[in-house]
């Protein structure tokens, strides 16, 4: 099964400072996503990055992917107090389940 | 900007009770689904709708377990006999694999927190 494990689990920085998260997956994909979960709360869709391409900017993140070793990473740049949350990635065909990783819990201290 | 949206927030129930968790899709989205996430867990994959049936299910989605599309815009979780290890967070999502960009990109629901005394 396709399936993201995150590393690391948890990452603490400081405001301004990158963060970078990494997932790895097991089986071939056609697209991989991040998406950001605040404590107790809904997930929110981040970027789509699919298999041909190598890498994607929205705003201040940015993701690779790397298919020959199976993984991406999720840098954001400048981080935020309110960037604090859970990081997951997922994969998925197109209509079909979405299987997600464990997460990094990223926390932001002001 | 459309959004899914779940009801109730939080469901609180005695275990052996039966309850159904409220969704609703963005209205040109075509696929459905639920997941779940146990507190301090991953999100898991239930079911996945389309077309007016399962189009596909994770082995979590046994028997105690229906989904249903009852009108054009409501999509319904219904768990028949609730079990303390049901207690969880369940989100809805949809997504319309036909537009140009979305690629299986699926918007989530803020969640109904299930807790099964």
């Amino acid at each position: 099964s396709q399936q993201g494990e995150e590393d690391p689990q948890a990452l603490s920085i400081q405001e301004g400072e990158n963060a970078t998260m990494n997932c790895s997956y097991k089986t071939s994909i056609n697209n991989l996503q991040w998406y950001r979960q605040n404590s107790g709360r809904g997930l929110v869709h981040l970027i789509l990055i699919r298999s041909n391409e190598r890498e994607k900017h929205s705003g201040r993140l940015r993701v690779t992917l790397d298919t020959s070793k199976k993984s991406s990473s999720l840098l954001i740049t400048a981080s935020r107090a309110a960037d604090t949350a859970s990081y997951f990635c997922a994969t998925g065909a197109s209509g079909s389940r979405l299987t997600f990783g464990e997460g990094t819990q990223l926390t932001v201290n002001p | 900007e459309p959004e899914v949206t779940q009801t109730p927030s939080h469901q609180v129930t005695q275990m052996g009770q039966e309850v159904i968790l409220r969704c609703v899709p963005i209205s040109n989205h075509l696929y459905f689904y639920w997941y779940r996430q146990i507190l301090g867990q991953k999100v898991e994959f239930l079911v996945s709708f389309y077309n007016n049936e399962i189009s596909e299910k994770s082995e979590i989605f046994d028997d105690q377990f229906s989904v249903e599309r009852p009108d054009g815009s409501n999509f319904t979780l219904k768990i028949r006999s609730t079990k303390l290890e049901d207690s969880a967070m369940y989100f809805c999502a949809s997504s319309d694999p036909l537009a140009k960009s979305s690629y299986n990109e699926q918007f989530f629901g803020p969640g109904t927190r299930l807790t099964v005394l």
